[in-house]
């Protein structure tokens, strides 16, 4: 089965200008999480949505922010980009998010504030 | 709050040495450990997680509770066994929903 795939794959922004990112998960997936990974901070947990329902939040600033689709799929938004927000956001489906069960990675979008 | 820690950021071993590395962990609940791998150019990847106590790759962990620890062991190693390995924590009481706590990472390169 496809695995979980996020798009864009890269992203170049100008500081102030805001982004969204997207996550498909794998098919019957209904929890999808976030992920910043930075070489300083490494793999930091941004949320969880779960049948379109943010069900666990990080602690990432409001300009941070997604939505969950019927679907399953969701996307991530970021406001006025910062240069700190470079970084490759990862996103993880698994069945329902907890509970032992397997969360399964994406190749990431590398976003490049400058 | 929940953390963990790698302490090995870096660690060399030749082709066919026992390998293990480190996992410490502090949380007051009931964790899940898990333990995941990134080879070159490629995503994210579970290798094993405690609560199966399975061996994947020749790669075994044993989740010390009273040490909070949650090494990573593999008798002989392999080339191919080059790649970073995250260690990773859950709350297994359901509530942390899809929140993965991961350590800092270790950069495993087995030499020919």
């Amino acid at each position: 089965k496809a695995g979980v795939t996020q798009t864009p794959r890269y992203l170049i922004k100008t500081r102030g200008q805001q982004v969204t990112l997207s996550c498909s998960p794998i098919s019957g997936h209904r929890s999808v999480s976030w992920y910043q990974q930075t070489p300083g901070q490494g793999l930091q947990f941004l949320f969880e949505y779960f049948s379109e329902t943010q069900r666990n939040k990080g602690n990432f600033p409001g300009r941070f922010s997604g939505r969950q689709f019927s679907n399953s799929r969701s996307e991530m938004n970021v406001s006025t980009l910062e240069l700190g927000d470079s970084a490759l956001y990862l996103c993880a489906s698994s069945i329902r998010g907890g509970g032992n069960t397997e969360a399964f990675f994406g190749q990431g979008t590398r976003l490049t504030v400058v | 709050a929940q953390r963990v820690t790698q302490p090995e950021k870096l660690l060399s071993v030749f082709k066919g040495a026992p390998v293990e590395l480190k996992c410490n962990y502090s949380y007051s609940g009931s964790p899940e450990l898990f333990w995941y791998v990134q080879y070159s150019r490629q995503r994210l990847q579970l290798l094993l997680r405690h609560i199966s106590r399975e061996s994947i790759k020749g790669f075994t962990a044993d989740l010390n509770k009273g040490e909070t620890s949650f090494h990573l062991k593999k008798p002989f190693a392999q080339e191919e066994d080059s790649a970073m390995y995250y260690c990773a924590l859950r709350n297994a009481g359901g509530t942390s929903y899809g929140k993965l706590t991961f350590g800092q990472g270790t950069i495993l390169t087995v030499h020919p």
